[in-house]
């Protein structure tokens, strides 16, 4: 079974740091482009950002960027969220998600499956 | 950026009816439109993928149409696991890949 699986959520202050991780199994991590998503409590969704297979493009939310930054590892099929100067608006659970293909920026992504998410709360 | 608006903003229908959600994109996306369900405290779940094709598992009363602009998703014989909130999101021009605002569906 493909499985996502997030961690590092938290309470942090107003302008702190957090890194976020996605541990992927069931499937051949390398072969995807990778996302992550968030999502205020009780709102939409928003993507925030997406890296490629091999890390060669990474893509982000005009409301992160610079601020926030994706990696991953694909020797231990894993994804991180580096998130710095964190806002009181960045709390949400944050998602990550697999995309169907291996770049970024391409029509045809779609993305399935999704972790359960992980829950970042920037308050003073 | 595009923007994505979806209508209405939340439902309510019986079981065994026919429901429709649209999605309008602000400007054309061709056919590059996915549709996800939510249910509470759980992640999306893929639906359907570039407008009409169903992902694996997802039961064939689910169905979506459209082009260009605007695009549908329809439920026929509504079931009660059908609940949530329906999110469509384009994929054409990104970033960023816009989701629209989502549609909550009750169950009466």
């Amino acid at each position: 079974d493909v499985q996502l699986v997030e961690s590092g959520g938290g309470m942090v202050r107003p302008g702190g740091s957090l890194r976020l991780s996605c541990e992927a199994s069931g499937f051949n991590f390398d072969d995807y482009a990778m996302h992550w998503v968030r999502q205020a409590p009780g709102k939409g969704l928003e993507w925030v950002s997406g890296i490629s297979w091999d890390s060669g493009n990474t893509v982000y939310a005009d409301s992160v960027r610079g601020r926030f930054s994706v990696s991953r590892d694909n020797a231990r099929n894993s994804l991180y969220l580096h998130m710095n100067s964190l806002k009181t608006e960045d709390t949400a659970f944050y998602f990550c998600t697999k995309d169907k293909t291996h770049l970024v920026a391409v029509a045809t992504s779609y993305f399935d499956p999704w972790g359960q998410g992980t829950l970042v709360t920037v308050a003073s | 950026d595009i923007q994505m608006t979806q209508s209405p903003s939340s439902l309510s229908a019986s079981v065994g009816d026919r429901v429709t959600i649209t999605c309008r994109a602000s400007q054309s996306i061709s056919s590059y439109l996915n549709w996800y369900q939510q249910k509470p405290g759980k992640p999306p779940k893929l639906l359907i993928y570039i407008t009409s094709n169903l992902q694996s598992g997802v039961p064939s009363r689910f169905s979506g149409s459209g082009s260009g602009t605007d695009f549908t998703l329809t439920i026929t014989n509504l079931q009660p696991d059908d609940f949530g909130t329906y999110y469509c999101q384009q994929s054409y021009w990104t970033p960023p890949y816009t989701f629209g605002q989502g549609t909550k569906l009750e169950i009466k």
